[in-house]
């Protein structure tokens, strides 16, 4: 079975600065998708960036972009410029590319709180 | 622009009491999902369901039932609630795999006392 890990439970970062937070998973297939999910203090879980490992260019969205090492099977968030509004907890998921009724599931880290300090 | 609705969004319950967390989607979704959160544990699956009249349990299913005797709902029952099932509870629903993740309901904060 997959697992994800995530070694940061919180982190901090000045307002402005850049900060990265780490994933690391484990699976033995070699096709499948990795997200980061957002939750601010509303509860509310958003998709924040995605990846799928068949792809070796690193995703990007705006100030959030991924930096994939599939052999090392790592995918850590780098955010540019940070906002208050990102302050918030972080979740990293993975998921197989292939439907299996149902065994598809995301794997969710633990998560790692952001807090950003003005 | 639905998408994921959960009922209620806070809930109180004593010991011993039953109640049901209802989830509809209206994106057309096949599969649908109930997670509890819980701090320092990340989200745990309880129950899943990949169709009409399918379902499957998941990480942590003791204590919980579902149903989903329609497409677009997912029901998740507390038969006799314990001081233990205090969580926020999420549901979420997807397409089979793909690249497209899960889109999550606002969760249901339920204390059980």
């Amino acid at each position: 079975a997959q697992t994800v890990t995530q070694s940061q439970p919180e982190m901090s970062v000045q307002e402005a600065e850049t900060v990265t937070l780490s994933c690391t998973y484990d699976t033995s297939e070699s096709d499948y998708y990795l997200f980061w999910y957002k939750q601010p203090p509303s509860r509310q879980m958003i998709l924040v960036i995605r990846q799928e490992a068949y792809k070796q260019q690193n995703a990007t969205e705006n100030r959030f972009s991924v930096n994939f090492q599939k052999a090392a099977k790592s995918f850590s968030l780098k955010i540019s410029d940070s906002q208050l509004g990102d302050a918030a907890m972080y979740f990293c998921a993975y998921r197989s590319s292939f439907a299996q009724g149902g065994s598809e599931k995301l794997v969710f880290g633990k998560g790692t709180k952001l807090t950003v300090n003005p | 622009n639905a998408g994921v609705t959960q009922t209620p969004k806070f809930r109180v319950l004593k010991t011993g009491q039953s109640m049901t967390l209802l989830c509809a989607q209206d994106m057309n979704h096949e599969y649908m999902y109930w997670y509890r959160q819980d701090p320092g544990m990340g989200l745990r699956l309880i129950h899943y369901s990949v169709g009409e009249g399918t379902t499957a349990k998941g990480e942590v299913p003791d204590g919980y039932n579902v149903s989903r005797l329609k497409k677009q709902n997912f029901l998740l029952g507390l038969e006799s609630a314990a001081p233990s099932q205090t969580s926020v509870y999420f549901c979420a629903s997807s397409r089979p795999a793909g690249a497209e993740g899960y889109t999550f309901g606002s969760g249901t904060r339920l204390t059980v006392v």
